[in-house]
């Protein structure tokens, strides 16, 4: 089983500054990577897949990179609906599909 | 535009089972891959299990294998998940999602939350 290894675990950064998500895989995925937003009570959001390409509607503050076993997301002139959960998930080896256990995005 | 809409969480005794059931809408359900994924309390999310488009193969968790069975019926665009012999660390928000290409998931539900407890 590939582990996903987030961090920090927790993220205090002003509004309309920039904040920078880790992501570390236990191996390789390559760019099989996805990159997801969950805020209390709703549905997890799909951000980036493939390391670095923005999903359907997703605003260009939104960055990933990396590749192998290194990954960044990260957020732009941060808007105050931008604090929340961001999660990374491998689907490069699988079963099972495996997240990472997160990073609380809050206002500093 | 695309919708999930899980239904069927209840709080159950340990050892009793649960059958989930996510409604489809606003996309071709029998083109994609479907999955459940979930949340403990306080926790990340977990990846459950996963079903092919056509329902021939299937996938599961260590964590849930033998006792959760996943399946879909893409004449009711509904993805189901039974569950049984449920332990507290089953306890949950369940979600069901699209599989897009059995890689990462687009479309999200909103969850369903099933609570085993005594």
């Amino acid at each position: 089983e590939i582990v996903m290894t987030q961090s920090p675990a927790t993220l205090s950064v002003s509004p309309g500054e920039r904040a920078t998500l880790s992501c570390r895989a236990s191996q390789s995925v390559s760019s099989n990577l996805a990159w997801y937003q969950h805020k209390p009570g709703q549905a997890p959001r799909l951000l980036v897949h493939g390391a670095s390409t923005r999903a359907t509607g997703i605003p260009a503050r939104f960055s990933g990179s990396g590749s192998g076993t290194e990954f960044t997301l990260s957020i732009s002139d941060l808007q105050s609906e931008d604090f929340a959960v961001y999660y990374c998930q491998q689907y490069n080896n699988w079963p099972p599909i495996t997240f990472g256990q997160g990073t609380r995005l809050e206002i500093k | 535009e695309a919708q999930l809409l899980e239904s069927g969480g209840d709080l159950v005794q340990p050892g009793g089972s649960l059958r989930l059931s996510c409604a489809a809408s606003g996309f071709t359900f029998s083109n994609y891959a479907m999955s459940w994924v979930r949340q403990a309390p306080g926790k990340g999310l977990e990846w459950v299990s996963g079903i092919y488009w056509n329902g021939g193969s299937v996938w599961y968790a260590d964590s849930v294998k033998g006792r959760f069975t996943i399946s879909r019926d893409n004449i009711k665009n509904t993805l189901y998940l039974q569950m049984n012999n449920l332990g507290a660390e089953d306890t949950a928000v369940y979600y069901c999602a699209s599989w897009t290409g059995r890689n990462y998931f687009d479309y999200w539900g909103q969850g369903t939350l099933a609570i085993v407890s005594s």
